[in-house]
């Protein structure tokens, strides 16, 4: 069983267009995460949700917008695509009772998006 | 803020070379630290960690030791693999809670040649 699962694997749009990417865990995880890797490989967190609670929203354009349906779904849409978009984006889980601060995460396998 | 500095990549080295690339990290409190990798079109696999000062996390022969007085946390493989090439991130957590995030270095690409 996949833990962490994304979907689409590849996703190539053009310019303008509104995407979104799936992402399922289950581990029994209470936060999900979206992070964006760029070309470079740096890894930078864009949000966070806590039992379908929106946490972490750092500095991400508007045309993000996740959803949490319930805490094993953390789906990312993206609207208006922009060239600057190009880059591949992970989905991740992990629990966050006290006392577990070297849990970490668990990651899915990344969706590769390339905007034509 | 919290941060994770790693060594500048690219890494190549030959089979069964020793291998070490370096990580420091600035956090107040007590962090736990991580170390990742990430094999060619893969997601992030967790590698090793440690919870508190002068443990050591050890996983695949890999080894690191969180040292608290000089803020560091350096990858280490006595004898690498061609089955090694992979990026290589370290990472650190703090704080629990709905809040927990972790913060990664930017990562160092490893090349091993056979």
């Amino acid at each position: 069983d996949t833990a962490v699962s994304q979907t689409p694997k590849y996703l190539v749009t053009q310019m303008g267009n509104d995407k979104s990417i799936k992402c399922e865990q289950n581990l029994g995880h209470d936060t999900m995460y979206w992070y964006k890797q760029d070309s470079k490989k740096f890894l930078k967190i864009m949000f966070s949700y806590n039992n379908k609670e929106l946490i972490i929203n750092e500095t991400v354009p508007n045309r993000f917008s996740p959803k949490s349906p319930d805490k094993a779904h953390l789906n990312l849409h993206i609207n208006s695509l922009e060239l600057g978009d190009s880059a591949v984006y992970f989905c991740a889980s992990s629990y966050t009772g006290t006392g577990v601060l070297g849990y970490g995460y668990t990651f899915g396998s990344g969706t590769r998006l390339t905007v034509v | 803020g919290d941060s994770v500095t790693q060594m500048e990549g690219p890494v190549t080295l030959s089979e069964e070379a020793f291998l070490t690339i370096n990580c420091t990290y600035t956090a107040t409190g007590y962090p736990s630290l991580f170390w990742y990798v990430q094999y060619p079109g893969e997601g992030l696999q967790l590698l090793l960690k440690a919870t508190k000062a002068d443990d050591k996390g050890s996983n695949k022969g890999f080894e690191a030791t969180y040292r608290k007085e000089t803020t560091s946390f350096h990858l280490e493989k006595g004898s690498v693999q061609v089955s090694d090439s992979a990026v290589y991130f370290c990472a650190l957590s703090k704080g629990g809670g709905s809040n927990y995030k972790l913060t990664f270095g930017k990562g160092t690409l490893l090349t091993v040649n056979p």
